[in-house]
């Protein structure tokens, strides 16, 4: 499969704490995107880092890419309750340009 | 500002009965248009992508049809509904002209139960 995959599953951490999500990918890519769900909600895009690109950040999100690992990171820092929600990276790979392709989540929970 | 509305929020219908999921997007033109499906806590599937009225590409073999009559409504169907076909259904859109370099959007999905 091409698809990206999430590592943990699964993450549960204390109001405050740092949270780090991984993501590996099998394929060239174009660019990789990182999105948020809340629970019986639509994804929410959060960030886009292309290919050229190591590092990227926006408020208390910072992503990095490893093209040569084929894997990127999402942290989340000083993190809230409200940041609880699913997040799933997608890639968009060189060959393609019609569709991202989404990763299975990481379920992340933060506790007050 | 674009938006994009899709209902209905819930729908719960037996096996055998018809499907009729609808999407449109407001504030944009000729947009690239997306039906997902997630399973419970599971990533997303793709199951057809528009890039124009009228063209319908399907990712995956299954009892689900789309059509888009119209540049910005995208609709999800089906004939005779299977247990299988329960999940979340989510639509997206993305500028046609944006080479990928700009986020998905999406609606707030459909959680449909066939009973």
């Amino acid at each position: 499969s091409q698809q990206g995959e999430e590592d943990p599953q699964a993450l549960s951490i204390q109001e405050g704490e740092n949270a780090t999500m991984n993501c590996s990918y099998k394929t060239s890519i174009n660019n990789l995107q990182w999105y948020r769900q809340n629970s019986g909600r639509g994804l929410v895009h959060l960030i886009l880092i292309r290919s050229n690109e190591r590092e990227k950040h926006s408020g208390r999100l910072r992503v990095t890419l490893d093209t040569s690992k084929k894997s990127s990171s999402l942290l989340i820092t000083a993190s809230r309750a409200a940041d609880t929600a699913s997040y799933f990276c997608a890639t968009v790979f060189s060959g393609s340009a019609r569709q991202l392709t989404f990763g299975s989540g990481t379920q992340l929970t933060v506790l007050p | 500002s674009q938006t994009i509305h899709q209902w209905p929020a819930t729908l719960v219908q037996p096996v055998g009965s018809p499907l009729s999921l609808e999407c449109t997007v407001e504030g944009t033109s000729n947009p690239n248009l997306y039906w997902y499906r997630q399973a419970a806590g599971r990533g997303l599937q793709l199951l057809f992508y528009s890039v124009g009225i009228g063209q319908i590409s399907s990712e995956v073999p299954q009892n689900l049809s789309a059509s888009r009559p119209q540049d910005r409504q995208f609709i999800l169907s089906s004939k005779k509904l299977l247990l299988s076909d329960s999940g979340f259904y989510l639509c997206a859109w993305i500028l046609a002209s944006s080479r990928w370099v700009s986020p998905l959007h999406f609606g707030n999905g459909t959680r449909l139960t066939v009973t």
